[in-house]
């Protein structure tokens, strides 16, 4: 079956610095990645994804590289804020539209 | 646009209770989707849709059961519920085509006693 794989589970970062997110996921004909941010008692909220087609994107100082070879893709974090403090999801589109979301990685921000 | 509604919001049931959970979007999306979290856990997929009429199964599909009679709506049953099915349910819908980017209703506290 499907399996979606996200580390690390915890990253604490010194505010400033950066941070990075990794998700290696099974499907190799999975087409659509994106990331989530979840803040406590919300709903997770798209804040980047890629396209097969495309190995990096960025918006501001956040940023989505693709390896396909490798079936994996990561999350970067430059400059992190305290307001970045919340847990990240991956959730990779297979090739059967069904959505496994990574267990999820929670990022503290320290002051 | 609504987008995607969530009811109940806030349920309590008792062991062995029944209950529909309503997910509705008014954005004409295609797929559909039903998570549930747990707390301080990930979200794992129960059931979804490719499109009207359609349901398939996710991760995690058995005590549930769902419907998609109409495009804008889709159902999740408990027919008899447990107390391990006490968590958050979010319903999730994407547009289609080149649209991919999942929507989510703001979720349903469910309680099992």
């Amino acid at each position: 079956g499907e399996n979606v794989e996200q580390h690390p589970s915890t990253l604490s970062v010194q505010e400033g610095d950066s941070a990075v997110i990794k998700c290696t996921y099974s499907d190799s004909a999975s087409n659509y990645f994106p990331w989530y941010k979840q803040e406590l008692g919300k709903r997770p909220q798209l804040i980047i994804d890629i396209r097969s087609n495309v190995g990096e994107k960025k918006d501001q100082r956040i940023a989505v590289t693709l390896n396909k070879t490798a079936k994996h893709f990561s999350l970067h974090i430059t400059e992190t804020q305290p307001e970045d403090s919340a847990v990240y999801f991956c959730a990779p589109r297979n090739r059967d539209d069904k959505i496994i979301f990574g267990k999820g990685t929670r990022l503290h921000i320290l002051p | 646009n609504a987008g995607v509604t969530q009811t109940p919001k806030f349920r309590v049931l008792k062991t062995g209770q029944s209950m529909t959970l309503l997910c509705a979007q008014d954005m004409n999306h295609e797929y559909m989707y039903w998570y549930r979290q747990d707390p301080g856990m990930g979200l794992r997929l129960i059931h979804y849709s490719v499109g009207e009429g359609t349901t398939a199964k996710g991760e995690v599909p058995d005590g549930y059961n769902v419907s998609r009679l109409k495009k804008q709506n889709f159902l999740l049953g408990l027919e008899s519920a447990a107390p391990s099915q006490t968590s958050v349910y979010f319903c999730a819908s994407i547009p289609g085509g080149l649209q991919e980017t999942q929507y989510f209703g703001p979720g349903t506290r469910l309680l099992v006693l």
